[in-house]
């Protein structure tokens, strides 16, 4: 139990559907992550939620779009994606980057395995 | 710009041997290093990390790094594997501490222990 959980753990859908990922964690963080996770390929970082403002974007399509309501909360809402988004998306968690409270680590949910018809 | 780079996509050992998982790193500020194991369909783990100190570093399950300057490198070591240690391993820089820097991962290095 890292204190990050991610639901649905798999996901199948096809191109035309929409979908959500939801991310909830247990930890008092204030930032959080979305990270692509694709056979053979480093960790991609799409997004960065601290104090529940957007502060990182990177080039991510808009067939992918981010929420996060408050603090504790993030999801990723999914519409039509196409065949190259499968993968493993995992959030995770931290303390406020460059605050005293940083301690650096990030703290990762299990992930949802997406796979897209 | 920050990098990091996992030469090796899989070591292969026998149980109760050393292992060494290699890392090395490029920031332009104080590293901030992270290793980070994976076990089959679940998130990545947290193992241990450098920020500051002694170069070597104790973790979880036994794992230790040692953070050397001069070869820009971030070594994960383990004096006797087990064959539970066999999962995917990550490295990790972050250049600093401030708001804006953030986490880069490595490749990943399958580490595979034989019985």
């Amino acid at each position: 139990e890292t204190g990050v959980t991610q639901t649905p753990r798999h996901l199948v859908m096809g191109m035309t559907n929409k979908k959500s990922l939801k991310c909830e964690q247990h930890l008092g963080h204030n930032a959080m992550y979305w990270y692509k996770q694709s056979a053979k390929k480093p960790l991609e970082l799409m997004f960065v939620y601290s104090l529940e403002e957007r502060v990182e974007n990177n080039s991510v399509p808009s067939r992918f779009s981010p929420e996060c309501p408050n603090s504790s909360h993030l999801f990723l809402h999914l519409h039509t994606l196409q065949p190259e988004d499968s993968a493993l998306y995992l959030c995770a968690s931290s303390r406020e980057p460059g605050t005293h409270k940083d301690t650096g680590e990030l703290f990762f949910g299990e992930g949802s395995r997406l796979t897209v018809l | 710009a920050q990098s990091v780079a996992q030469p090796e996509d899989q070591v292969n050992v026998a149980e109760g041997n050393p292992l060494t998982v290699k890392c090395t790193y490029s920031v332009s500020g104080n590293p901030y290093l992270f290793w980070y194991v994976q076990y089959p369909n679940r998130g990545l783990q947290f193992l241990l990390k450098y920020i500051t100190g002694d170069n070597l570093v104790k973790g979880s399950y036994g794992f230790e790094a040692e953070f050397n300057k001069s070869q820009t490198s971030f070594h994960l070591k383990k004096p006797s594997a087990l064959v539970s240690d066999s999962a995917l391993y990550f490295c990790a820089v972050r250049d600093g501490r401030s708001s804006a820097s953030k986490i880069i991962f490595g490749s990943g290095t399958r580490l595979s222990i034989r019985p």
